[in-house]
């Protein structure tokens, strides 16, 4: 299967800490997106790295991509309650085919 | 001016009934997708429509029928709902064929008694 595997499952940290989410993946991407949700709400596009790129940065998120090791990492850094949602990667093949991981669930205590 | 919206945000109905989701967005997008996330929170693609056309179609029963009637609505048809359809279904756009960003819906929790 090529979804994407998220790790950990479910995070909990104190506002100001930083949060690490990883995904890995087993085939070959055109590009990998991170996008976020809120209880009871849609998904939230947060940031895309294509397969040539190895670091993105948007605000206090920083995105890490490893083709080698087919990896990356979503940074929250400086967290603030509002940040409190599920994390999902999502995973796009050169033929526009998209799965999801099964996500992140980040708690952001105040 | 809600970018992505679709109705109904809950839908309640016994097993066998027919029911309908629309779907509508304003970006100008051309291609549109239905998404399936269960209770578990795992979000799987359904359908996704460009211009109209349907260019792909997970492995879904075929009582689930997307019509798209121009490039900016998609809806979902339902036929002979089942306890196992009871779940989040999502609709969402983007610009590019497969390869962009996705804009999504807040989603329409179905429920199947």
């Amino acid at each position: 299967s090529q979804q994407g595997e998220e790790d950990p499952q479910a995070l909990s940290i104190q506002e100001g800490e930083n949060a690490t989410m990883n995904c890995s993946y087993k085939t070959s991407i055109n590009n990998l997106q991170w996008y976020r949700q809120n209880s009871g709400r849609g998904l939230v596009h947060l940031i895309l790295i294509r397969s040539n790129e190895r670091e993105k940065h948007s605000g206090r998120l920083r995105v890490t991509l490893d083709t080698s090791k087919k990896s990356s990492s979503l940074l929250i850094t400086a967290s603030r309650a509002a940040d409190t949602a599920s994390y999902f990667c999502a995973l796009w093949t050169n033929a526009g085919k998209s799965t999801f991981g099964d996500g992140t669930t980040l708690t952001v205590k105040p | 001016d809600t970018a992505v919206s679709q109705t109904p945000k809950y839908l309640v109905t016994q097993m066998g009934n027919d029911k309908s989701i629309k779907c509508e967005q304003n970006l100008g997008h051309d291609t549109m997708y239905w998404y399936k996330q269960d209770s578990k929170k795992f979000l799987k693609i359904m359908f996704s429509y460009n211009n109209k056309e349907l260019i792909i179609n997970e492995t879904v029963p075929n009582r689930f029928s997307p019509k798209s009637p121009d490039k900016a609505h998609l809806n979902l048809h339902i036929n002979s709902l089942e306890l196992g359809d009871s779940a989040v279904y999502f609709c969402a756009s983007s610009q590019d064929s497969g390869l962009g960003s996705l804009h999504f819906g807040n989603g329409t929790r179905l429920t199947v008694t």
